[in-house]
Formats: C-alpha cells, sequence, structure tokens
C-alpha cells in the first residue's frame, strides 16, 4: 500500500518562500500524478496543483504564479515551494496520489503538515 | 472557477440512519466527482470517483449519484466510524472541492 508523508518547517516568516517534501514509500512515484492539497483554518480544501512522473504541472490560477512542484524520482519524492507566502498561506498542507491518466481525483493522501505563516 | 456548493454543512444523525449530502456545481461537470471523508489527525479517504464507482475496500453502504451538476453521497445506514467531515471534489475543470458536511452524532 502506498504511503505519503509530507514533511517541512511548520513555521515561515511573511514574504519568504514555503518549501514542503513528500516522501512516498510502498510504490514507485513513476507512473502516476502527485497532487498538494492544502486546508485553511476553518476553511475547505483547496488544490494547487499536480506533478506528473515525466514532470509535467498544472497548477490552479489563483496560485500559478507563486507555486512551483517539482519531482525527483530518483529519491521517490516530489517538493512544492511557495514564494512570498502571506498569513492566508497557512494551512494543513496535505500531498496525495492521483491515478496514473491525471487531472483527476486523489486515491492516496498523506496525513498532512501544518505550515504557518507569522513573524 | 467551476463552485461547488455542499449541503448541509453540518448533518445530525444516528447510527442506522440513511443520510444523503448534496453537491451542486456552478456548471456542468459530466460525471467528474468524487467525494472524501476526512477525520482529524488521519489522511483523507477516497470514497466514490466518477461519480458512483465505489472505490477498493470502501463498504457498500456508500453510494453516489449524479449527473452534470447535481450529486448525492449516501450512506445507507449509518455506522460508528462514518461520524466524520465529507466533501466532494469535480475534477472536470482543475479541481475544486465543496466545503463540507460535518455528520455528527445527534
Amino acid at each position: 500500500q502506498v504511503q505519503l508523508q509530507a514533511s517541512g518547517p511548520g513555521l515561515v516568516k511573511p514574504s519568504e518562500t514555503l518549501s514542503l517534501t513528500c516522501n512516498v514509500s510502498g510504490g514507485s512515484i513513476s507512473d502516476y500524478y502527485w497532487s498538494w492539497v492544502r486546508q485553511s483554518p476553518g476553511k475547505g480544501l483547496e488544490w494547487i496543483g499536480y506533478i506528473n512522473y515525466s514532470g509535467r504541472t498544472n497548477y490552479i490560477p489563483s496560485l500559478r504564479s507563486r507555486v512551483t512542484i517539482s519531482i525527483d524520482t530518483s529519491k521517490n519524492q516530489f517538493s512544492l515551494k511557495v514564494y512570498s507566502v502571506t498569513a492566508a498561506d497557512t494551512a494543513l498542507y496535505y500531498c496525495a496520489r492521483g491515478p496514473s491518466h491525471g487531472g483527476s481525483y486523489q486515491e492516496y493522501w498523506g496525513q498532512g503538515t501544518l505550515v504557518t505563516v507569522s513573524s | 472557477d467551476i463552485q461547488m456548493t455542499q449541503s448541509p454543512a453540518t448533518l445530525s444523525a444516528s447510527v442506522g440512519d440513511r443520510v444523503t449530502i448534496t453537491c451542486r456545481a456552478s456548471q456542468t461537470i459530466n460525471r467528474y466527482l468524487a467525494w472524501y471523508q476526512l477525520k482529524p489527525g488521519k489522511a483523507p479517504k477516497l470514497l466514490i470517483h466518477t461519480t458512483s464507482t465505489l472505490q477498493s475496500g470502501v463498504p457498500s453502504r456508500f453510494s453516489g449519484s449524479g449527473y452534470g451538476t447535481e450529486f448525492t453521497l449516501t450512506i445507507t445506514s449509518l455506522q460508528p466510524d462514518d461520524f466524520a467531515d465529507y466533501y466532494c471534489e469535480q475534477y472536470y475543470l482543475y479541481s475544486t472541492f465543496g466545503q463540507g458536511t460535518k455528520v455528527e452524532l445527534k
């Protein structure tokens, strides 16, 4: 059974860059699509974007200018960077795996990692 | 953007009840709709995709239906493990989620 574990700093200062990594175990990172989804305190879920095994990306338009998702198949992990963060980027960040045909629902999720933006 | 309107926000029910959650899309999304169950401190769980396809391992008391802009998730006999938050997601154009439904004990 594939397992995902997100990790990274829990506290980021405003205007700085949020960086998270998702480690994938129990299966290869190849042949699937990998997403980041976040949940702000007291709010619903927001899909951020995805990357596939060959590096193809797609981002939600509202965040496209501030987000980069990358993949390292040799380490079986993928990463998220959010630039110029504000308090509105405070959220529980999930990494997830979608099926191989892409642009789709998320079959497996990690437990999430909380990131707070504060000085 | 495709907006997803989910209702109710909170649903109070008892073990054994039949419960229904509704999701409305702001435009047609064909059958590109999924349902998830969220519990605090746990990984979200995919219940249903493509409107009505039950994910492997999900109990058959969960079912989904709909097409176009109107969709429902039904739990035929609520079990203690089912008290949780539920979200719909459209993936017809990018991805957007409903605001969630909290199923709580009456």
